[in-house]
């Protein structure tokens, strides 16, 4: 079956220290993979994602992922973290083609950062 | 950019009652719409896929028939919780996939039942 893991329930952080949250996956095929971030009673915000060609992503409010194939890995990064960037992260990966396939949710990150 | 707008944001009905939940695609057509249920501080759990003209697909575990999904339109897929009570009370959140970009979501429904 076709997945995605995010390992840590919680991550904390102090501003202006860099930030990863984990995420592993689990699809046959090649993946397509996303990370959203939501705040408190809110839907999702995109952050970025992989289809295809180079594995280090850049997205939105300066975040940033890799994509390592043999670690089957897509783990969210930022070289320095801001009080705002405390939310929930998710990890999601594409099952199915085009406008229909659907979007399976890791578990979610909070990531709390402190002054 | 793509917008999905959903509504209401958040709805209080008694239990035994009915809420609908609207999702529209402002600015593209989507033949596709998703539902999605989360729980506090918990992940995204997909209810249902909804396809416009046909009927929906559930996953598994999902009660069809508490559950009405409707896709109309080309940029209107709505969400009927039926007989509502308590447990039902949660966070539902609708998403589509505009050609050629990701995945937008809606900014979510809080049902309350009490």
């Amino acid at each position: 079956a076709q997945s995605v893991a995010q390992p840590e329930d919680q991550v904390n952080v102090a501003e202006g220290n860099p930030l990863t949250v984990k995420c592993t996956y689990s699809v046959s095929g090649n993946p397509y993979l996303f990370w959203y971030v939501q705040y408190p009673n809110r839907g999702l915000q995109f952050l970025l994602k992989y289809i295809t060609g180079d594995n280090l992503v850049k997205g939105s409010y300066g975040f940033e992922a890799e994509f390592n194939k043999s670690q089957t890995s897509f783990h969210l990064k930022k070289p320095s973290a801001l009080v705002s960037d405390s939310a929930l992260y998710f990890c999601a990966v594409r099952v199915g083609y085009n406008q229909g396939g659907k979007l399976i949710f890791g578990q979610g990150t909070e990531l709390s950062v402190k002054p | 950019g793509a917008v999905v707008s959903q509504h209401p944001s958040w709805v209080i009905c008694k239990s035994g009652t009915s809420v609908k939940i609207e999702c529209r695609s402002l600015d593209f057509q989507a033949t596709t719409m998703f539902w999605y249920r989360q729980f506090p501080k918990q992940s995204l759990m997909l209810m249902a896929t909804s396809n416009e003209g046909s009927k929906a697909t559930y996953e598994q575990g999902v009660e069809k028939d508490k559950f009405l999904i409707n896709h109309a339109s080309l940029t209107l897929s709505t969400l009927t919780v039926t007989s509502a009570h308590p447990e039902d009370s949660s966070f539902y959140i609708c998403s589509a996939s505009p050609p050629g970009a990701g995945y937008t979501f809606g900014s979510g429904t809080r049902l309350t039942v009490v």
